[in-house]
């Protein structure tokens, strides 16, 4: 069975400073893996996601994703954190269950980003 | 496109009242996914339809709960009778399969709020 961990529910960090956010995962295949952002009162959207392909993924607004098979790790970063990047991130494994292949998401990380 | 359309976005009800939310997946898209995102459970996935069809409803929480997808363009998540138990935010989101790999593209959710 696939499964993931975030392994901080709350992250904090200055603008401008790095973010790095955890995930571990568990998987008997290779796995997909993906990161979503919630921003406050919205929807789930898309950061990146990692499908087998280069280990090292680029997404959207800055941040990137390393796939360390060694490590069942899938952690996320950005260089220099900006004000608009408070939000809760998902982590979310691609698992194949009851027939079909389900998105099984983490617990999420809420980031806050201080001035 | 314009995305996952849900609506209302705003739902306050009182206990014992029918309750109906609507989707709209993108174009194209052939699989569709009710989600319930609360403080306590975070994420949960209700019900999987594929080419309209109800796949996976293991998620549904009990026979108050109802879906359907009458055509590839619409879908309803039906709360009849509601309970202060079933506030939470429902998100649609849809995709084009669930070949591992395919991301799901989320709606901005309903927020209900029974009273």
């Amino acid at each position: 069975a696939q499964s993931v961990t975030q392994l901080d529910s709350h992250v904090s960090v200055s603008e401008g400073t790095p973010v790095l956010l955890r995930c571990n995962y568990s998987s008997s295949y290779s796995p997909s893996l993906f990161w979503y952002v919630q921003h406050p009162n919205k929807g789930l959207q898309l950061l990146l996601k990692y499908t087998s392909a280069a280990t090292l993924v680029k997404g959207i607004n800055g941040f990137e994703a390393e796939f360390k098979k060694s490590e069942t790790s899938f952690h996320l970063t950005k260089p220099s954190a900006h004000m608009s990047d408070a939000a809760e991130y998902f982590c979310v494994v691609s698992g194949f269950s009851g027939g079909y292949n389900k998105l099984i998401f983490g617990a999420g990380t809420r980031l806050a980003v201080h001035p | 496109d314009a995305g996952v359309i849900q609506s209302p976005r705003h739902e306050v009800t009182e206990m014992g009242q029918e309750v109906t939310l609507r989707c709209k997946p993108i174009s194209g898209h052939n699989s569709l996914f009710w989600y319930r995102q609360t403080m306590m459970r975070g994420l949960e996935l209700l019900i999987y339809f594929n080419n309209n069809v109800p796949i996976d409803d293991s998620g549904m929480p009990e026979d108050r709960f109802s879906a359907k997808m009458p055509n590839a363009s619409f879908s309803t998540l039906k709360i009849q009778p509601s309970e202060p138990r079933d506030s939470a935010v429902y998100f649609c989101a849809s995709s084009f399969s669930t070949t591992t790999g395919n991301e799901q593209f989320f709606g901005p959710g309903t927020r209900l709020t029974v009273l």
